[in-house]
């Protein structure tokens, strides 16, 4: 079956970039998306398409999808952007997201 | 805008059926260019597509969970609903309602979540 990994956690100095990994068999052939998780909140969609961003989210996130990889790449990263990333992709007529990278900002 | 809303019960009784309602505004649940989905999230782990359905009343449902899921829409009341049946421990969990805006249409994505209630399963 489809699964989707990410790394438990990911560290970043505030002002440099951040990069996030998503890896699934030709995950490059489906379409990639990306949540935002805050503590006891719930999660933001930041990129869909692979690349886009939704009305409102930062032009510091982008993405990218090829092979058997997607990439949540954070810009200038800043103190507000701590949290839980999640992938999430669609195979077979099932919704499937990656376990979650915890990305610290210090 | 779209917004929707979960409502339930925040304690099961194992063996027993789990039933959540999510209340939709801001759009149809029959809407054509609209999809809606259910996802949980155990306390500390991560997230876990339940079950999504169609303005068609087409179901999807996650592989593993099937056999006891069923998500349905009323176009009455305007709300979709899921129920989980023979619920375990393993069933304890934010549950949270989503829904795909039109302007997302023909992607599989959720930009639309309620702010989740917790079920917790123990006698």
């Amino acid at each position: 079956s489809f699964e989707l990994s990410q790394a438990p956690s990911v560290s970043v100095s505030p002002g440099q970039t951040a990069t996030i990994t998503c890896s699934g068999d030709q995950l490059g052939e489906k379409y990639a998306s990306w949540y935002q998780q805050k503590p006891g909140q719930s999660p933001v969609l930041v990129i869909y398409e692979d690349h886009k961003r939704p009305s409102g989210i930062p032009e510091r996130f982008s993405g990218s999808n090829s092979g058997n990889t997607a990439t949540l790449t954070i810009s200038g990263t800043q103190t507000m952007d701590e949290a839980d990333y999640y992938c999430q992709a669609w195979d077979s007529s099932t919704v499937l997201f990656g376990g979650g990278t915890k990305l610290t900002v210090l | 805008q779209l917004q929707v809303q979960e409502s339930g019960p925040g304690l099961v009784t194992p063996s027993e059926t789990l039933s959540l309602i999510c209340a939709v505004s801001g759009a149809s649940v029959n809407s054509e260019t609209h999809y809606w989905g259910w996802i949980r999230q155990p306390p500390g782990k991560g997230l876990e597509w339940v079950a999504s359905i169609y303005y068609t009343g087409l179901t999807y449902y996650n592989p593993s969970l099937k056999s006891r899921v069923t998500i349905a829409a009323d176009t009455s009341t305007n709300h979709f609903s899921l129920t989980v049946s023979s619920v375990t421990a393993a069933d304890t969990a934010i549950y949270y309602c989503a829904g795909r805006g039109a302007e997302f249409s023909g992607n599989y994505v959720f930009n639309s979540w309620g702010q989740g209630t917790l079920v917790t399963v123990s006698s």
